[in-house]
């Protein structure tokens, strides 16, 4: 069974504060890897797609990174702001078109 | 459409009946997905169709759910004689074949088996 991780389950920061959480992966059949941002109420909105070992992808305050070797990938968030808070979801594509989803990081800014 | 439509938005149903959800991908979206979120649990793949080629049906958790996209568009998912474990928010998605740029997601049908 593939497995996708995502830790932590759940962050609360402060307003202006830098945070990160990780996705891990099997390392492989590997060929892409999904960030989407879910907003409550809202759909999952795509974030990122990276698929190169040592990709880096940056949105705004929002990047990520992907090491394929070693099956993980981070996502940051500089200076996090009441409008951040979603649940983060990775999701891990190998030799089909489906996506394998973690079960979230659940990111709670505080004003 | 500009996005993906998803109906209804909200379903209650009592046990043992059979629910349709709809799915409207966007136009030109040759990919559809269905998957769920159940409480506390994180996506789970149940069904994706391809253009014309045969779905992948291989998350389809029991017999009682099936679904079929008719002129490689609407999508329909029925679940026949609900248990109160099929109580969870279905998502639809499309995508262009290869879809570097992702899923669309549609908003969901929260479904609720009482």
């Amino acid at each position: 069974i593939l497995n996708v991780e995502q830790s932590p389950q759940s962050l609360h920061v402060q307003e202006g504060d830098s945070t990160n959480f990780t996705c891990s992966f099997p390392s492989s059949n590997f060929y892409a890897l999904h960030w989407y941002r879910w907003e409550t109420a809202k759909s999952p909105e795509a974030l990122f797609v990276m698929t190169l070992n040592g990709d880096e992808k940056k949105k705004g305050r929002i990047s990520a990174t992907l090491n394929t070797k070693e099956g993980y990938s981070y996502l940051y968030i500089k200076g996090s702001q009441p409008e951040d808070s979603a649940t983060y979801l990775c999701a891990f594509q190998g030799g089909s078109e489906k996506l394998v989803f973690g079960k979230g990081t659940k990111l709670t800014v505080n004003p | 459409g500009a996005g993906v439509s998803q109906s209804p938005s909200n379903k209650v149903t009592e046990k043992g009946k059979d629910v349709e959800l709809r799915c409207d991908p966007i136009s030109g979206h040759t990919a559809l997905y269905w998957y769920r979120q159940s409480l506390g649990q994180g996506l789970e793949f149940l069904i994706y169709f391809q253009g014309n080629s045969a779905p992948d049906k291989s998350g389809l958790p029991s017999d009682r759910f099936s679904a079929e996209r008719t002129g490689g568009s609407v999508s329909t998912l029925t679940i026949q004689r609900t248990q109160q474990e099929d109580s969870a928010v279905y998502l639809c998605a499309s995508s262009f074949k290869g879809f570097l740029n992702g899923y669309t997601f549609g908003s969901g049908t929260r479904l609720t088996v009482v």
